[in-house]
């Protein structure tokens, strides 16, 4: 099992630029979670999934859309890219209905210049 | 108030040193607790989940005390590669499995 894959590893955008941030997992799990981590802080949700065909709001959506595309894909959307979204993009999931730990994906180091 | 607080550290030990973390919550309704530990520049990964009861493993000591709304995290006989920062997470109960974490803890072992 690979657990929870992310591509790309690392992105370098310009200010306006867009981009899709991809997230799989193989573990069946119900939910999937973006989350971006700035420098000395911790975890801030962006947006999650509780299961297939839904999707809400975290703590920070502002600039970000996302898709959960089927059971095993979960994808986040930068329409205009700022220099403020600058930070390291963490997907994890869950298996849900009790099973609440979290499996995260390795990150993509995101660069707004 | 955020909803969860960690000691802001950073904790420098000695190797061999005992070390505990705390980890507060707000929201009564909480349900259920973990430790995650991340290395730098690398994903948090599930260290333990803390259990009403306590828990223990080899020398992690998890314990929870809902009356005062808290977690922490013992780590007894240090070593280097305890090195990390330690994430504390608390689910609500709501919204199925969406935890809040911490700003997370920076240990340091030091020879």
């Amino acid at each position: 099992n690979a657990g929870v894959t992310q591509t790309p590893k690392f992105q370098v955008l310009k200010t306006g630029q867009s981009m899709t941030l991809q997230c799989a997992q193989d573990m069946n799990h119900n939910s999937m979670y973006w989350y971006r981590q700035d420098p000395g802080m911790g975890l801030r949700l962006i947006y999650y999934s509780a299961s297939e065909g839904t999707t809400d709001k975290g703590e920070v959506p502002n600039g970000y859309n996302v898709s959960r595309l089927n059971k095993r894909e979960f994808s986040l959307r930068l329409e205009s890219a700022a220099p403020s979204q600058t930070s390291v993009y963490f997907c994890a999931s869950s298996g849900g209905g009790g099973a609440d730990e979290q499996f995260f994906g390795p990150g993509t180091r995101l660069t707004v210049l | 108030r955020k909803e969860v607080e960690q000691d802001p550290g950073p904790f420098n030990v000695p190797e061999g040193a005992t070390v505990a973390f705390n980890c507060t919550y707000s929201n009564s309704a909480s349900q259920s607790f973990f430790w995650y530990r991340q290395d730098c520049r690398k994903e948090p990964k599930l260290l333990m989940s803390v259990y009403s009861s306590g828990n223990e493993d080899g020398r992690f000591t998890a314990q929870l005390n809902r009356a005062s709304q808290y977690i922490s995290l013992l780590i007894r006989d240090s070593k280097l590669s305890d090195s990390a920062t330690y994430l504390c997470a608390v689910l609500s109960g709501t919204n199925a499995g969406k935890s809040t974490f911490g700003d997370g803890t920076t240990l340091t072992v030091k020879p």
